[in-house]
């Protein structure tokens, strides 16, 4: 089956200074890779995703880049705000509806 | 519009008792996904249900099993609960024809004594 591999576990940032989370898949033949967001106590939010026929997706401040050959695809968060702070989750899925996790990446933002 | 509900919010069970679960799905899904997240770790798929029928399992025990009913409704079962089987259990939605975007429930909290 699909494993996902998520770094860093955790990450402290300046306020304001960008944030990357790096996550790398197994199976080539996965096509869909979202990212949700889970503060404390909450429900995982998508918060962006990104399918296998398109490299990057912008929304705002937050970015996800794709690189099919490699297997790996990235989490750009830039001017961070302290409302960033929170664990993020990459995950991967083939079309099934079945995702597979990563184990996540706690983001803390400094004032 | 409703997004996806789960109840109850929060359950205590001792080790060999079973428990149930259920989720509502966001209007105008008709598939649910059931997900295991342990503490400190990423969700972990267990099945999904779609026209009332298991269409993909994890790598679970039978001792979890779910239904899903004709509202799209599902519940999920764990039956001889063990100690281990403490964790959030999230319920995602999605739409069988169409994104393959899931929305996630609240989830509930499971602890087994």
């Amino acid at each position: 089956g699909e494993n996902v591999e998520q770094h860093p576990s955790t990450l402290s940032v300046q306020e304001g200074d960008s944030a990357v989370i790096k996550c790398t898949y197994s199976d080539s033949a996965s096509n869909y890779f979202p990212w949700y967001k889970q503060e404390l106590g909450k429900r995982p939010q998508l918060i962006i995703d990104i399918r296998s026929n398109v490299g990057e997706k912008k929304d705002q401040r937050i970015a996800v880049t794709l690189n099919k050959t490699a297997k790996h695809f990235s989490l750009h968060i830039t001017e961070t705000q302290p409302e960033d702070s929170a664990v993020y989750f990459c995950a991967a899925s083939m079309y099934d509806y079945k995702l597979s996790f990563g184990a996540g990446t706690t983001v803390t933002v400094r004032a | 519009d409703a997004g996806v509900t789960q109840s109850p919010t929060h359950l205590i069970k001792t080790r060999g008792q079973q428990v149930t679960l259920r989720c509502s799905p966001k209007s105008g899904h008709d598939t649910v996904s059931w997900y295991q997240q342990a503490l400190g770790q990423g969700p972990q798929f267990i099945f999904q249900y779609y026209e009332e029928e298991e269409r993909q399992r994890g790598n679970f025990p039978d001792r979890f099993s779910g239904h899903q009913f004709p509202n799209y409704s599902s519940e999920l079962n764990v039956n001889a609960l063990l100690l281990g089987d403490s964790a959030l259990y999230l319920c995602a939605s999605s739409q069988r024809e169409g994104p393959d975007t899931q929305y996630f429930g609240p989830g509930t909290r499971l602890t087994v004594l």
